[in-house]
């Protein structure tokens, strides 16, 4: 069974800190995404990286930066915090072949 | 861009009843079709596919989904719901070009009561 990682489940931080959600994968995928679930308004992807060391913008990048130093391990980085940032993230990863995404338990964020 | 619309926000259905959840997207070209499927206090999970061939999909748990690709629609059903459906599902396509880039839909939050 592939499995996917997040660091924290719940995280409670304050306006203007720099916050890191870290996100693993055990299937060797190459493929790696960062999303948020908001009521309302579905996920929407931030951050993708198809290899090591490479990044794409997703749909709602502004005020997220990402980092894949190993295969294995995509980081989201809130570099300074806001209160709309407040959200459900979810991490997910796939292979390049075979397309479906799997998803880990999500981490929920609170800003004050 | 491509766009993805469920247009049920929240569906409240009787045990047994048959369920039909919509979903419609917006892109001319080839696209790879999928729901998911959350329940509750769990992570996000397959629950169907399209990639090609057979436009009537069946996923797991007894539930199916048609892709009809004139009215660029994927619609989830099932012929009878239990208790246990109880979730929030999302409609998401995947288009060529976009190197697995999925775009979810709004979700669509289904209660079954007893």
């Amino acid at each position: 069974d592939v499995k996917v990682t997040q660091s924290s489940r719940y995280l409670v931080k304050r306006t203007g800190e720099k916050v890191f959600l870290e996100c693993v994968q055990d299937m060797d995928h190459e493929n790696m995404f960062w999303y948020r679930q908001d009521p309302g308004l579905g996920l929407r992807l931030i951050y993708f990286s198809y290899d090591v060391k490479m990044k794409e913008k997703g749909d709602i990048p502004e005020g997220y930066s990402v980092s894949r130093e190993k295969k294995e391990r995509f980081s989201l980085i809130l570099e300074s915090a806001s209160t709309n940032q407040t959200s459900m993230y979810l991490c997910a990863s796939s292979s390049a072949d075979l397309e479906t995404q799997y998803f880990g338990p999500g981490t929920r964020l609170l800003v004050l | 861009a491509q766009s993805v619309s469920q247009h049920n926000h929240h569906v409240i259905l009787s045990e047994a009843a048959s369920l039909e959840l919509g979903c419609n997207y917006s892109y001319g070209g080839t696209v790879n079709l999928f729901w998911y499927v959350q329940y509750p206090g769990q992570h996000l999970q397959l629950l169907l596919k399209y990639f090609s061939g057979d436009p009537l999909v069946k996923g797991i748990k007894g539930f199916e989904a048609e892709f009809i690709k004139s009215k660029f629609s994927f619609n989830l059903r099932k012929p009878s719901v239990q208790w246990s459906d109880t979730a929030e599902y999302f409609c998401a396509v995947m288009s060529a070009g976009t190197a697995s880039k999925l775009t979810f839909g709004t979700g669509t939050r289904l209660q079954v009561t007893l």
